[in-house]
């Protein structure tokens, strides 16, 4: 099984809104990856984690907030969006942060009005 | 940092025809080249990948090729069908002994299968 899940599959807020996205998976994967991808465009790195704990943060706006309570579950926690914050937003894992394949969700699709 | 140019970017072929697809990347440190196919609405799912200890890998109708020389690797589509159809991204990385990993994608190519 190499499935990630992401929920919600869509979602519309407002700039003054709070929301969360959310993201799990059951592979044993340690390495879990949050990924911001626009239209015709490839995927954005923006945070990873490694066993629970913030590795990367690729410089993103404060706006937007991870969180990994425990080695399945990885959280995106969003407030005060731009509408150019609407996209893709793409969850993925791999066994452990480096080389080794990464299985992405099916991502949420944020618009922010 | 890492570069990766993808080409073409548009890529139209008939069903039973061969597609390539084709990435240069800039960093000779460079080991890991997957490739992704993302269908309309669906993330990314990885679909082959090679590592610079081989030159060439295979998985029924897809192949990947490696060239470390002159920093180049293809993908290979063989006997395409309608459901080939989708957008294609290839990727690089390298492992730079620490805890810093990171995928640099091709811009991608839209590969249309005409029936």
């Amino acid at each position: 099984d190499t499935e990630v899940t992401q929920t919600p599959k869509h979602l519309v807020m407002g700039m003054t809104n709070k929301k969360s996205l959310k993201c799990e998976q059951h592979m044993g994967h340690r390495a879990m990856y949050w990924y911001k991808q626009k239209a015709k465009k490839p995927p954005e790195l923006m945070f990873v984690y490694s066993y629970e704990k913030l590795s990367i943060n690729e410089s993103v706006p404060s706006r937007f907030s991870p969180e990994c309570p425990n080695s399945s579950l990885l959280n995106l926690h969003l407030h005060a969006l731009q509408p150019e914050d609407s996209a893709l937003y793409l969850c993925a894992s791999s066994l452990r942060e480096g080389h080794y394949e990464q299985y992405f969700g099916p991502g949420t699709r944020l618009t922010v009005t | 940092g890492e570069n990766v140019e993808q080409h073409p970017s548009t890529l139209s072929v008939q069903e039973g025809d061969s597609a390539v697809i084709k990435c240069t990347y800039s960093d000779s440190a460079s080991n890991y080249f997957p490739w992704y196919k993302q269908e309309l609405g669906k993330g990314p799912q990885l679909i082959i990948d090679i590592r610079s200890n081989v030159g060439e890998k295979k998985d029924q109708r897809i192949a990947v090729t490696l060239n470390k020389t002159a920093k180049h690797f293809s993908l290979h589509i063989t006997e395409t069908q309608p459901e080939d159809s989708a957008v294609y991204f290839c990727a690089a990385s390298r492992d730079s002994g620490g805890s810093n990993y990171k995928l640099t994608f091709g811009k991608g190519t839209l590969l249309t299968v005409n029936p």
